[in-house]
């Protein structure tokens, strides 16, 4: 069972470049989410889904985009890299009305220079 | 502006002992508290959670505590082992009845180190 998968592990861009992180998780939840986890911020939600073709934004969306076409992937698109972005990204699952009790999936390091 | 808040960077105690991680919050509509473990170069795992109609909820060696009127929750390690080792976060939702529950607020971390 390999729960929620995110790729890549590490990623370096350039001021401006764009690229698409990827999240995909096989237990079925309808829920899923992207936040960030800075330095003395904790983790701060950019954006989620409540299923396929339902999207909404979260604490701290501009810059990113995202798209559910599936139950099980959920890709965070960085349209114009700036290093402010630079962070931790995790991606984060679950059954609705779970009470937050979240599946995270090991994280992807993005520096921006 | 911070909502929920852990003021307490880092915490070190010794293996065997009590180890009490303290949570403030700012919103008296969270209506669901959490607590997750982070490992260094893993994603945070869930812990243990209450919901704001109870003060106390113990799974284990681990018990949170919820104290509504001061905004404030605590979450107790006994005995405190080397593999507690982690930064542990805690966290809150609003509308416990809907599709938010998702929707976490987190505080900045807390680095807890147990020394054999």
């Amino acid at each position: 069972n390999a729960g929620v998968t995110q790729t890549p592990k590490f990623q370096v861009l350039k001021t401006g470049q764009s690229m698409t992180l990827q999240c995909a998780q096989d237990m079925n939840h309808e829920y899923m989410s992207w936040y960030r986890q800075d330095p003395g911020m904790g983790l701060r939600l950019i954006h989620y889904s409540v299923g396929a073709g339902i999207t909404d934004q979260g604490e701290v969306p501009n810059g990113y985009n995202v798209s559910r076409s599936t139950t099980e992937d959920f890709p965070l698109r960085l349209l114009s890299a700036a290093p402010s972005q630079t962070s931790v990204y995790f991606c984060a699952s679950s059954y609705l009305g779970q009470g937050g009790k979240l599946f995270f999936g090991s994280g992807t390091q993005l520096s921006v220079l | 502006d911070q909502q929920v808040k852990q003021n307490s960077p880092s915490l070190s105690v010794q293996e065997g002992r009590i180890s009490i991680l303290n949570c403030d919050y700012t919103n008296s509509m969270f209506d669901y508290f959490l607590w997750y473990k982070k490992y260094p170069a893993e994603g945070p795992t869930f812990l243990i959670s209450i919901s704001s109609i109870k003060d106390k909820n113990e799974d284990g060696r681990f018990t949170v505590f919820l104290n509504k009127s001061a905004k404030h929750l605590s979450l107790h390690i006994v005995p405190s082992q080397p593999g507690d080792s982690a930064v542990y976060f805690c966290a809150a939702s609003l509308n416990a009845g809907g599709t938010s529950y998702g929707k976490l607020t987190f505080g900045q971390g807390t680095i807890l180190t147990v020394h054999p």
